[in-house]
């Protein structure tokens, strides 16, 4: 299986912030990287496909970056509604894993 | 508007098999591109991939799991259903239907429409 690492595990930011959570893959993993947001009693929400693609609908504040073993995820400008958890998943092989979640809470 | 379902009991016993099913509306499940998963997430913990449909019958599921997990697809009713046995605590979680499609220059696959999620309790 392939380990997806997170960091941090957690973090406080405030509104306005750059936020920046990283994953890392116990293997190369290529682009296949998605970023997930979740918020308390929600299903996830897709932020991020093949690395660094926008889902559709998702607000441009949202990027990924990376390639191989080492990706991204960047909040540019924090907002309210962007206080959540957030996973990053690998789609390379199966079984599909996530990361463990990164915690975005308010400072 | 692709919209998931899923529905079933509440309460499993230990023991017994836990068996749930996601209704699809506002999208094709025959599609090629899409595969159907069920994903799960114990209280207070992250996600854990259980398995994926295609609708052609071809099913993956997670290794971890072993042989409890049977998924299967039945396209006239434009459902997919997660059979999970020997059921105990541990399977006690918050289980996910969601649409499992490929996209982008890579076709890079990712779970892109999930339902709301239903709780599941293993106990006596």
């Amino acid at each position: 299986d392939i380990d997806m690492t997170q960091s941090p595990s957690s973090l406080s930011a405030s509104v306005g912030d750059r936020v920046t959570i990283t994953c890392r893959a116990s293997q190369t993993i290529s682009s296949y990287l998605n970023w997930y947001q979740q918020k308390p009693g929600k299903a996830p929400k897709l932020l991020i496909y093949g690395a660094s693609s926008l889902q559709s609908g998702v607000p441009s504040r949202f990027s990924g970056s990376g390639s191989g073993t080492d990706f991204t995820l960047t909040i540019s400008s924090l907002q309210p509604e962007d206080f959540a958890t957030y996973y990053c998943q690998q789609s390379y092989s199966t079984p599909r894993t996530f990361g463990q979640g990164t915690k975005v809470e308010i400072k | 508007q692709v919209q998931l379902q899923e529905s079933g009991p509440g309460l499993v016993k230990p023991s017994e098999t836990l068996s749930l099913t996601c209704t699809v509306s506002g999208g094709s499940i025959s599609h090629t591109s899409y595969y159907w998963a069920w994903i799960r997430q114990p209280p207070g913990k992250g996600l854990e991939w259980i398995g994926s449909v295609h609708y052609t019958g071809t099913t993956y599921h997670n290794p971890s799991l072993k042989s409890r997990v049977t998924i299967s697809v039945d396209t006239s009713k434009i459902q997919f259903t997660l059979h999970l046995s020997s059921v105990t605590a541990a399977d006690t979680a918050v289980y996910y239907c969601a649409r499992d499609s490929a996209q982008g220059s890579i076709a890079a696959r990712s779970f892109d429409y999930w339902g709301q999620g239903t709780r599941v309790s293993v106990s006596s």
